[in-house]
């Protein structure tokens, strides 16, 4: 079954440090999306992106966020200078329309320290 | 910001029950739904995707929305030990939009 692939699994950082998390959507999706679960926390959405630019983006997703589809497959999401509150689990998602679920990757862990 | 409220349990159950989990909402403009599983460090598996009100089947699951009291339930089955997980539900004014998730209620299936 097709899968969406987030590199790394864990991620270190040092604070104030810049970080690039990694998804590979399914092939034939056209939507993409990032969403953050900060440990005992809800799923959060931080920004969705289609046709190579962002259709929607949460409070959350400031001017530390950005994100990028620098070829066909890859979709990062980057953090300028992380904050120790960035912690969490991102989560990377997408789908083939504008209907129906998101397929999930497993998720980045980042850890700032 | 409580949109989405949801019980986080944990619920435990013994193998074969029906478990009913459930979730309420305050913005009468939801309309899509979704349903997911997450197992422990995995990322959320879509189980079910409804809109508007009504019931939706697959499997030993069902999905009900009732949107006059802004309140979904998900059914479960004679429940299997692999059901245990965390249960999300999720939900959306508008297709395009941005989902809006509760806290998850954690099952556990006893054998």
């Amino acid at each position: 079954e097709p899968e969406v692939t987030q590199t790394p699994s864990h991620q270190v950082t040092q604070m104030g440090q810049e970080v690039i998390l990694r998804c590979v959507p399914i092939s034939n999706h056209l939507y993409f999306y990032w969403y953050r679960q900060i440990l005992g926390q809800k799923v959060e959405f931080l920004v969705s992106f289609y046709n190579n630019e962002i259709s929607e983006k949460s409070e959350i997703f400031d001017d530390q966020f950005s994100v990028e589809r620098p070829d066909g497959s890859n979709f990062t999401l980057k953090i300028r200078s992380t904050k120790l509150e960035d912690s969490a689990m991102y989560f990377c998602a997408s789908r083939a329309g504008q209907a129906g679920g998101y397929t999930f990757g497993s998720g980045t862990r980042l850890t700032v320290v | 910001q409580k949109e989405v409220e949801q019980d986080p349990g944990p619920l435990s159950v013994p193998e074969g029950a029906i478990v009913s989990l459930n979730c309420t909402y305050s913005n009468s403009a939801f309309q899509y739904f979704m349903w997911y599983r997450q197992y422990s460090r995995k990322g959320p598996e879509l189980l079910m995707y409804t809109y508007s009100s009504g019931n939706k089947e697959d499997g030993r699951f069902t999905a009900q929305v009732d949107k006059s009291s802004k309140y979904i339930s998900l059914f479960i089955r004679d429940s299997q030990p692999s059901d245990s997980a965390t249960y999300l539900c999720a939900m959306s004014a508008n297709t395009g939009n941005q989902f809006y998730f509760g806290t998850g209620t954690s099952l556990t299936v006893i054998p």
